[in-house]
């Protein structure tokens, strides 16, 4: 069965300071992996996907087959990416619906 | 251009009455899918569908629950009989296509069972 796993419900850190969001998966197949996010009385969004290889709002995520690991970075965490932070996994064929991780609440702080 | 519409976005029902939300999906979009969020937990998958399919139930609870998604009109997610475990935000998300990966979710409906 697929799982996707958040170890961090809550991660603070200050403004300037780096952010990595950790997401572990386990899946036997070849999976997608994804990170949504949801800002403050926002919609959850697509914020990056692995296949993609694009740094987003400064984000970049890099898939880890040997650690089945998709963690989100920043270098510089801003003000404005406080939000919560779901990690996402699909089978890379077929029909099949995206499973979500618990998400991580980012608090940046100034 | 409008995102995924979700109504009611708030729903109180007392025990054992049925509840329905509906979604509308971004214009174009053929695929359907609900999740639920717990509070304190993620998105859990409920079901996946297409214009008139159900592909993927999975996650549906066996009773009371029920989904469709017809040719004309939104998809409807039916809970029958509510409980007061019913209480959750109920999620619905849409895409273009099976392969995208990406979908494109509503503000939610929050149910209340009294």
């Amino acid at each position: 069965a697929q799982r996707v796993t958040q170890p961090e419900k809550l991660l603070s850190v200050f403004k300037g300071a780096p952010v990595e969001l950790k997401c572990n998966y386990s899946y036997s197949g070849s999976p997608e992996l994804f990170w949504y996010v949801q800002y403050s009385r926002q919609r959850l969004q697509l914020l990056l996907r692995h296949i993609s290889r694009e740094s987003i709002k400064g984000f970049t995520a890099d898939l880890n087959k040997g650690e089945t690991s998709f963690h989100l970075k920043k270098p510089f965490a801003q003000e404005e990416d406080s939000a919560m932070y779901y990690c996402a996994l699909r089978m890379r064929s077929g029909n099949t619906p995206l499973v979500f991780g618990k998400g991580t609440r980012l608090s940046v702080i100034a | 251009n409008a995102g995924v519409m979700q109504n009611p976005r708030h729903l109180v029902r007392r025990r054992g009455q049925e509840a329905r939300l509906r979604c509308s999906p971004v214009k174009g979009h053929s695929h359907v899918y609900w999740y639920r969020q717990l509070p304190e937990e993620g998105l859990k998958f409920m079901v996946y569908l297409q214009k008139e399919n159900i592909i993927d139930e999975s996650g549906m609870p066996k009773e009371r629950f029920s989904a469709e998604f017809p040719k004309e009109g939104p998809s409807i997610l039916r809970i029958q009989q509510v409980v007061r475990g019913d209480s959750a935000a109920y999620f619905c998300a849409s895409s273009r296509g099976q392969d995208t990966g990406e979908l494109f979710f509503g503000e939610g409906s929050r149910l209340t069972v009294l």
